[in-house]
């Protein structure tokens, strides 16, 4: 199957910082990447649809001047956490479909810890 | 407002034995269901899917069943492994356009000895 790799893996920041966190398609082009936030002991929420070479779509509820999104290429989308607060910590996951094709492949996730 | 109920929340089940995990969809535009395994501090990983117009679909030791009319459907875990110890997602989306993929709230299997 096809590869999603997240970076950094894991990362521990102080409150009121930015964080950057990139999601790669490894051997195929992804015109469109998902970001999805997950709780502990919870199901992952979509947060926000990655458009190349447009405008990323917010989820209801989901703050986009807080969670800045950029589909640079078509193998790379960014989420970059904006001042960081304790309550943005959590596990964040990107998946990227194949283009023509319905399933999704899943990056490893990116846990956040804010202090 | 949860588009994909999934039951049970938590489920154990002994080595050998059988695993059942159940869901139902809303909306009838969903035409892709996956189930997905995820092992902690990892993402997602597809197992298997089905689309409606098949009842039924199995992969080794994983079944899913198709409902169509009830709008349901189930994974079935056969000769369950210690190693199949995991949390499950149900999912569906909606060919084509962005493919945005809603899931259920996942279930936790823990397979004992």
């Amino acid at each position: 199957g096809a590869v999603v790799s997240q970076h950094p893996s894991w990362v521990i920041c102080k409150s009121g910082t930015s964080v950057k966190i990139e999601c790669r398609s490894l051997d195929f082009q992804a015109t469109t990447m998902f970001w999805y936030r997950q709780f502990p002991k919870q199901s992952l929420m979509l947060m926000a649809t990655s458009n190349e070479g447009s405008k990323a779509t917010y989820e209801q509820g989901v703050e986009k001047d807080k969670f800045l999104i950029n589909h640079a290429s078509l193998t790379l989308s960014t989420l970059t956490v904006t001042s960081a607060h304790p309550e943005d910590s959590s596990f964040y996951i990107c998946s990227a479909p194949r283009t023509g094709g319905n399933e999704q492949f899943f990056g490893p996730g990116t846990r956040l810890t804010v202090l | 407002q949860q588009q994909v109920k999934q039951s049970p929340q938590s489920l154990i089940v002994q080595k050998g034995g059988i695993s059942i995990i159940n869901c139902a969809y809303e909306n009838t535009a969903f035409d892709y269901f996956p189930w997905y395994q995820q092992f902690p501090g990892k993402g997602p990983a597809l197992l298997i899917a089905i689309r409606p117009d098949v009842s039924e679909k199995k992969e080794g030791r994983f079944t899913i069943s198709f409902n169509k009319s009830a709008k349901q459907f189930s994974l079935h875990i056969m000769d369950s492994q210690p190693g199949d110890s995991a949390t499950y997602f149900c999912a569906a989306s909606i060919s084509g356009g962005y493919q945005k993929v809603t899931f259920g709230i996942g279930t936790k299997l823990q397979v004992i000895p």
